[in-house]
C-alpha cells in the first residue's frame, strides 16, 4: 500500500532533550516536505527536499534540521526542543513538485509533539 | 506574499444539508488551488484541484470553481452527510520557485444525523 509513514504518533518530552521523528514514503517520491499545525494558523511549511542531499527552508524553520540521505526518508530533527514546538506535525511526500499541477501531496497521519 | 483566507468554523449541518465553506486567495501569477479534507487521526487527503481560471474541482459530490475574477475557490456539496464531518482546507501553489502549499487555517464540519 502506498503511504507516508511517521513515527512516533504521541511523543511527549522536556526542553531540551534532542528527538528525531521519522517519514519514510514507499511512492519513489522525489519531493518530501515537513509541516507542522497549530490552532489558528492552519498548516505552515518548516522544510522541504527536492531530491537526495537537497534540501531547502519553509516558512520557520528556526530550531529544525532535516536530512535527506536516501530517498525514502526525511527525519525531522529537533536538536534542543522548546515547548513553542509543540505542535502536530505531517510529514508529506509528492512525485515531483511541479506548482502542484499533477502531483498531490500524499500525507502521514501525524505526530502530536509535546514539549513540557 | 501568497494567502488563503477561508470561513471561520465550525460549521454544522444536518445531513442532506447545503454546504459552502468560502475560500478566497492572494497569490502572484496564475496559482493551482486546492482543497484537502483532514478526516479525525489522519492526515490530509486531496480532495479537489483546478489549476486554470474557469476550471471545476470535483470529487466525491464536492465541487469548487476556479475564479479568477473574485480570487475565489468556494467548496459546495448539495447534500452533505455524517461521513463528510472532517476538517476542510483551502490552499494554493503559485507555481515558479514556489515549492510549497499554502493553506488557510481550516473549517472544521460536523454533520449531524
Amino acid at each position: 500500500e502506498a503511504q507516508v509513514t511517521q513515527n512516533p504518533r504521541y511523543l511527549i518530552t522536556v526542553t531540551g532533550k534532542k528527538l528525531t521523528v521519522t517519514c519514510s514514503q514507499n511512492m519513489n517520491h522525489e519531493y518530501m516536505s515537513w509541516y507542522r499545525q497549530d490552532p489558528g494558523l492552519g498548516l505552515r511549511q518548516i522544510y522541504y527536499s527536492m531530491n537526495v542531499e537537497v534540501t531547502d527552508k519553509g516558512d520557520v524553520p528556526e530550531g529544525y534540521k532535516v536530512s535527506r540521505k536516501e530517498k525514502r526518508n526525511f527525519p525531522l530533527i529537533l536538536e534542543s526542543p522548546s515547548p513553542n514546538q509543540t505542535s502536530l506535525y505531517f510529514c508529506a511526500s509528492s512525485l515531483l513538485f511541479l506548482g502542484g499541477s499533477n502531483s498531490p501531496l500524499h500525507f502521514g497521519n501525524g505526530t502530536r509533539l509535546t514539549v513540557t | 506574499g501568497n494567502s488563503v483566507t477561508q470561513m471561520e468554523g465550525p460549521v454544522t449541518l444536518s445531513e442532506e444539508a447545503f454546504l459552502t465553506i468560502n475560500c478566497t486567495y492572494t497569490a502572484t501569477g496564475y496559482p493551482s488551488l486546492f482543497w484537502y479534507v483532514q478526516y479525525p487521526g489522519e492526515g490530509l487527503q486531496l480532495l479537489l484541484k483546478a489549476t486554470k481560471a474557469d476550471d471545476k474541482g470535483s470529487n466525491k459530490g464536492f465541487e469548487a470553481t476556479y475564479r479568477k475574477e473574485t480570487t475565489s475557490f468556494h467548496l459546495e456539496k448539495g447534500s452533505v452527510q455524517v461521513s463528510d464531518s472532517a476538517v476542510y482546507f483551502c490552499a494554493l501553489n503559485s507555481g515558479g520557485s514556489n515549492y510549497k502549499l499554502t493553506f488557510g487555517k481550516g473549517t472544521l464540519l460536523t454533520v449531524n444525523p
